[in-house]
């Protein structure tokens, strides 16, 4: 079965310092998201990608993060300038581009630890 | 803002039994819903989902119900198996929407 791959599945890194978290969707998935999970808290949306534009983020996506799909197959999410309260699961998500609901399909995460 | 609530952080089943698990949402405008598995060091798994023009949807050994006018869904495991331990997240969006929201999870302990 298909499925969502992240690497690294482990990312430390010192403050301050910008960090690349890494995701190859479902091939031929048209949609793509981050997550991120805080250690003990539940998951949020970050920002959703579609037609190599945003189309929907949160109030968490502030200008330090950026994403981008730079191959046709990565979709990558950028930390410029990491902070403390930055550590937490960041999860990749993708999606169908068929009409009507569907589910979402995650990765295994990558855990982001910001000393 | 607590969207979607999942009111119980645990829950405990012998194994064979029953597992029910609740979800509450206050969004009125959620017009489809989900929930997911996540095993530790995993992502969440799709189980099942449900669109707000049905009442039940069933696959296998799980089957969601919804109760538009109470807010509420849930999600029947029948029988439990010691492998369905895991935290059980429920999901919601709106008009084909871009934007999963989850409540925080119940941890399911199914007990041999």
């Amino acid at each position: 079965e298909p499925e969502v791959t992240q690497t690294p599945s482990h990312q430390v890194t010192q403050m301050g310092q910008e960090v690349i978290l890494r995701c190859v969707p479902i091939s031929n998935h048209l949609y793509f998201y981050w997550y991120r999970q805080i250690l003990g808290q539940k998951v949020e949306f970050l920002v959703s990608f579609y037609n190599n534009e945003i189309s929907e983020k949160s109030e968490i996506f502030d200008d330090q993060f950026s994403v981008e799909r730079p191959d046709g197959s990565n979709f990558t999410l950028k930390i410029r300038s990491t902070k403390l309260e930055d550590s937490a699961m960041y999860f990749c998500a993708s999606r169908g581009g068929q009409l009507g609901n569907q589910p979402q399909h995650f990765g295994d995460g990558t855990r982001l630890s910001i000393l | 803002d607590q969207q979607v609530k999942q009111n119980s952080p645990s829950l405990s089943v012998q194994e064979g039994r029953i597992s029910i698990l609740n979800c509450d949402y206050t969004n009125s405008m959620f017009d489809y819903f989900l929930w997911y598995k996540k095993y530790p060091a995993e992502g969440p798994t799709f189980l099942i989902s449900i669109s707000s023009i049905k009442d039940k949807n069933e696959d296998g050994r799980f089957t969601v119900f919804l109760n538009k006018s109470a807010k509420h869904l849930s999600l029947h495991i029948v029988p439990s198996q010691p492998g369905d331990s895991a935290v059980y997240f429920c999901a919601a969006t709106f008009n084909y929407g871009q934007n999963f929201v989850f409540g925080p999870g119940t941890r399911l302990s199914v007990l041999p």
